[in-house]
């Protein structure tokens, strides 16, 4: 009932190359967060979302809420984007939930 | 530098004891999240506090405590431990949350990463 998907669960891209990780949940949610998690294990908060795009440097995030999906998008991807990306929704009644990640490597 | 800080940075026991993290949130924040991710069960929320009370309750086993004191740090509790608790703990923090959470940034710590033998 709470699940978070996310796809793909591992990816390698060229470096310059568009990139583009999913996340679908099941019910509704007070907001989506997009975090990215470095190879040394810390985490850092790049987006939440409630509705429509946000935008910051070359990432950009997007959610449908009829559809229940996110998208996190990365332009001209760089070898410095090589980290886990994971998506995790605030459901209604104060629960929080994690996708699984997505590996991303990018090569130079 | 989230701002967070959180000591110990690496922890080994053994099986039944009992070890106390802590977490000091940024300065101003008002909120601490824990967090456990392990290799099986990936990132899980445990708990939430604000102003020092409990906010929002996760997947947080009965072996498990936290507290926020006055000054706003907290500390997680683990007891009788097991070897599945073998995990990264992380905390978090957020400025608000009064609300429980959801529609804030939160700022991660680094970790304690947790081994019990």
């Amino acid at each position: 009932k709470n699940e978070v998907e996310q796809s793909p669960q591992n990816l390698t891209a060229q470096e310059g190359e568009f990139i583009t990780i999913n996340c679908s949940y099941s019910v509704g949610i007070s907001a989506l967060h997009w975090l990215q998690q470095h190879p040394g294990g810390g985490i850092v908060s790049l987006f939440m979302l409630s509705s429509g795009k946000k935008k910051h440097g070359r990432l950009i995030a997007t959610i449908n809420i009829q559809e229940k999906h996110s998208s996190l998008h990365i332009t001209a991807s760089h070898p410095r984007d090589s980290a886990v990306y994971i998506c995790a929704v605030h459901y209604t009644g104060n629960q929080f939930y994690f996708g699984t990640g997505t590996s991303l490597t990018v090569i130079p | 530098d989230s701002g967070v800080t959180q000591t110990p940075k690496h922890l080994i026991t053994a099986t039944g004891q009992r070890v106390t993290l802590r977490c000091s949130p940024r300065s101003g924040d008002l909120s601490v999240y824990w967090y456990q991710q392990s290799l099986d069960q990936g990132l899980q929320f445990l708990i939430q506090y604000y102003n020092g009370e409990e906010r929002a309750k996760g997947n947080i086993l009965e072996r498990f405590s936290a507290q926020q004191f006055p000054d706003l740090h907290s500390e997680l509790n683990l007891s009788s431990l097991e070897l599945g608790d073998s995990a990264l703990y992380f905390c978090a923090s957020s400025v608000g949350g009064a609300g429980g959470f959801g529609g804030e940034t939160q700022y991660f710590g680094p970790g304690t990463r947790l081994l019990v033998l």
